[in-house]
């Protein structure tokens, strides 16, 4: 059974960087694509990012200035770098398994994490 | 990208068959045949129910089914069951090569 967990910190200060890693166990990163998908408080799911386990990546055109998504196999984590937050990206934030059936394009996320809660305040 | 529309609320009684709509455009919903549903109980992370307008992973009951015409999505659940009252968001993949999700749609089981 997949299993992924986030982890980093609770609260950052608004104008840091907020980085968030994700452990999967229960199965190797390829050939997968690895996903973060944010939701802020009351509202809907937002996709963020992917990265293929051979870390090409594809970002959100709204946030893509501000991301960077990376990969480490040999830990099976891989991480999300966020910078310049603001209020607005308070938020869960999820790790997701993409699925691209043999194909090239994400297709759906079959796995979740549990989410972790980030509060950006001063 | 902007999501991709869906109806904030439907409602129905036990037993009872809903349908609960995504509209997109031609570059993402009405482009591929990529369109995915899932699931989300309060506090809990979304599950995957529909993959690719129409497949079912393993485990999902078969009262969930999917369709697509055009540039519109739809996710049907019939034989309506309490466990079933949760929000519901359709994704699609986009000619971005990027995902997008629909804003939700809250079901409530009368």
């Amino acid at each position: 059974q997949v299993q992924l967990q986030e982890s980093g910190p609770g609260l950052v200060k608004p104008s840091e960087t907020l980085s968030l890693t994700c452990t999967v166990s229960g199965d190797s990163m390829s050939p997968y694509y690895w996903s973060w998908i944010r939701q802020p408080p009351g509202k809907g799911l937002e996709w963020i990012g992917n990265i293929y386990y051979s870390g090409s990546t594809n970002y959100n055109p709204s946030l893509q200035s501000r991301v960077t998504i990376s990969v480490d196999t040999s830990k099976i984590q891989f991480s999300l770098k966020l910078n310049s937050v603001t209020a607005a990206d308070t938020a869960v934030y999820y790790c997701a398994r993409g699925r691209a059936y043999g194909g090239n394009s994400v297709r759906s996320f079959d796995y979740w994490g549990q989410g972790t809660v980030v509060t950006v305040s001063s | 990208q902007s999501a991709l529309t869906q109806p904030a609320s439907v409602s129905g009684s036990p037993g009872q068959s809903i349908t609960i709509s995504c509209t997109g455009t031609s570059s993402d919903v009405g482009g591929y045949n990529y369109v995915s549903w899932y699931q989300q109980h309060p506090g809990k992370a979304p599950k995957l129910m529909i993959y690719d307008v129409s497949n079912r992973p393993s485990g999902v009951s078969n009262r969930f089914s999917g369709s697509k015409s055009g540039n519109t999505a739809s996710l049907t659940i019939s034989g309506l069951q309490a466990e079933d009252e949760a929000d519901y968001y359709c994704s699609s993949y986009t000619s971005s090569s990027g995902v997008v999700f629909g804003g939700g749609a809250k079901l409530t089981v009368l």
